[in-house]
């Protein structure tokens, strides 16, 4: 069965600093991975996805992300953290073919230190 | 403008009530689900419909009911609320194309039972 694991529940950096949250997949098939981003109150916004199209991909707000298939990997990055990008991050694995639907991680918690 | 909006934001309500929880869409998709999070933000999906037709249909206790009027609409209905199906329920959708396409999401209904 397809699915994503986010390692660290909560991840904390100084403002400036560079963001990196942690997502490796399991699938058995090329996958379809997505990077969500909830802020606080409100529902869940694309940040990026990858298609296959190309493995590293750019995202809203400055973040992107690469797809490393030898370690099954799609961690997502930002060089510079501000105080705006303090949310809830979740990867994403789409599985089934046409009745698609979301397999999520368990969320990584981005708070952003003065 | 909203995308895909809910009604309402939150609902407050005694166990064992009936509610219904209203979504629409005005992104002319075909696709359409509702996913619940916990209280330990794990997001879940439950239902999916494509064109009034229900595709998916998760582990989902029967007293919770979709209901589809066209493909612009998902509803859900909750009977004999349970202190359990406290959680943020979202609404989502998308065309209907291939594993790549995103999915767009509701603000989210925040349910409490008491």
């Amino acid at each position: 069965a397809q699915s994503v694991t986010q390692l660290g529940s909560h991840v904390s950096v100084s403002e400036g600093a560079l963001v990196l949250l942690r997502c490796n997949y399991s699938s058995s098939v090329p996958p379809y991975l997505f990077w969500y981003v909830q802020y606080p109150n409100q529902g869940l916004q694309l940040l990026l996805k990858y298609t296959s199209a190309a493995t590293l991909v750019k995202g809203i707000n400055g973040f992107e992300a690469e797809f490393k298939k030898s370690e099954t990997s799609f961690h997502l990055t930002k060089p510079s953290a501000h105080m705006s990008d303090a949310a809830e991050y979740f990867c994403a694995v789409s599985v089934g073919q046409g009745a698609q639907k979301l397999v999520f991680g368990q969320g990584t918690r981005l708070t952003i230190n003065p | 403008d909203t995308a895909v909006s809910q009604t309402p934001k939150y609902l407050v309500t005694q166990m064992g009530n009936d509610k219904s929880i209203k979504c629409e869409q005005n992104l002319g998709h075909d696709t359409m689900y509702w996913y619940k999070q916990d209280s330990k933000k794990f997001l879940k999906i439950m239902f999916s419909y494509n064109n009034k037709e229900l595709i998916i249909n998760e582990t989902v206790p029967n007293r919770f009911s979709p209901k589809s009027p066209d493909k612009a609409h998902l509803n859900l209905h909750i009977n004999s609320l349970e202190l359990g199906d406290s959680a943020v329920y979202f609404c989502a959708s998308r065309r209907r194309g291939g594993n790549t396409d995103t999915q767009y999401f509701g603000p989210g209904t925040r349910l409490t039972v008491l």
